[in-house]
Parts: C-alpha cells; structure tokens; sequence
C-alpha cells in the first residue's frame, strides 16, 4: 500500500472555526491532490499540486486553500468553516500524470462542521 | 457538461453470483478507470483502461470507445467483494491528471 496518511480521521468543529486536514507521503510522488466525497455526487478535486510549492484549484476550490512547502506533505485548510464543507476529505497521490497512471488514494478523513 | 453514469446504484447477490456493473460517459476519453471503496473508506485503484479487457484474479474490465461505455465484471462473487465500486474518466483534450468520478455503485454480496 502507498505510504498516505491523512490526519485527523475524524474531526467534528464547528461553524467560523478554521480547520486544517493534513495529508502526508513517504512515497516521494510529485503530485497530490484533494478530493472530497459526499452523498450524491462522486469524489470531486477540490485542490492538486505539482510540486513544491505549485498548486491549481480543482472544480469545488471555493472556501478552501491548501499549501505544500515540502514534497511530503500537503495541507488542506478551510479558513472559516462552513456546515456545506462536511464531509469526507480525501487525498491522493501520483508519481506521475498520464492517462495511465493510478492515483493511490488515503484512508479520508470525515469532517463535521456543526 | 461531461458525466460519467454509473448503473445500478445499488446491487445485491447471492455468493457465486457473476457481477456486472456498468458505466457509461458522454464524450471521448483518454482513460478511464475502475476503483473499489470499502465500508471503513479506503479507495484502492483496480484497472486502468483505454481500450479492450484486463483481467486481475475475479475480476474483469472491459471498455467499449465507439459505445463509450465499460463494465466490471466480478465472478464467482464473494462476501468480500462488497464494496462500493467507482468508475472515473480523463476525457480527451482535458488535463491529463483531472478524473472526473461516477457516484458509485453500492455492492453487497449475500453469503
């Protein structure tokens, strides 16, 4: 299994708080992403990075910023939380991008904002 | 706006049953893959494709480009195949690394 771990597991906070997800690799892959997953809707990128330091939005990035300073670590934050941003947060990684390449996904982390 | 449909949502069989799940897309793609999400969250990738058939023990994909559509195929089911199934797509022409996800389909395999 892909080295990921994703931290907290589970969290519940509540609504103004800011909230940080972390997201953490000894794999050594260049790319990382965000994604969330919420009932009706398949698993949608909130935000990736391409590298240290460089990062894009994904189609659901309002709300959230995320920052990656080292390789190994990519950091998901929600500056004043809102009840819309509960949900199961997961992060992936990639050694490469290409149509043929897998994404290796950690365990999430469920998010409750009340 | 592109979508990818997954049938059925929901699925249940008998063990030793043979599985068939469906996904079907609006336009042309790259890639498209096949991923399992068992109860407890974890999401592990089982087959990525752009044509033809892979096989992996159980389990089969296959993929149609002229009929946009795959399925995955699980024989000889188990208990431990249930699980919610995911199938996601890069379209052609798009960012190589944005896979946009079906909702899954909710497997449960009876002993």
């Amino acid at each position: 299994d892909a080295g990921i771990t994703q931290s907290p597991r589970h969290k519940v906070t509540e609504t103004g708080t800011p909230v940080t997800l972390r997201c953490h690799q000894t794999e050594n892959h260049r790319y990382m992403y965000w994604y969330r997953q919420d009932p009706g809707h398949g698993l949608r990128l909130i935000h990736y990075s391409y590298g240290v330091k460089d990062t894009d939005k994904g189609e659901v990035s309002d709300g959230y910023s995320v920052s990656r300073s080292k390789t190994e670590d990519f950091l998901l934050t929600l500056e004043s939380a809102t009840s819309s941003q509960t949900s199961v947060y997961f992060c992936a990684i990639s050694e490469f991008q290409g149509t043929n390449q897998p994404q290796h996904f950690g365990d999430g982390t469920r998010l409750s904002i009340l | 706006k592109n979508e990818v449909e997954q049938s059925p949502q929901n699925l249940t069989a008998q063990e030793g049953e043979f599985i068939t799940i469906n996904c079907s897309y609006s336009v042309g793609i790259s890639a498209l893959h096949w991923l399992q999400q068992h109860p407890g969250g974890g999401i592990v990738s089982l087959f990525m494709l752009s044509s033809g058939k892979k096989k992996h023990g159980r389990l089969i994909a296959t993929i149609n480009i002229q009929e946009k559509h795959s399925s995955l195929h699980i024989t000889a089911s188990h208990p431990r195949d249930s699980a919610v199934y995911i199938c996601a797509v890069i379209y052609s022409g798009g960012s190589n690394y944005k896979l946009t996800f079906g909702k899954g389909t909710l497997l449960t395999v009876n002993p």
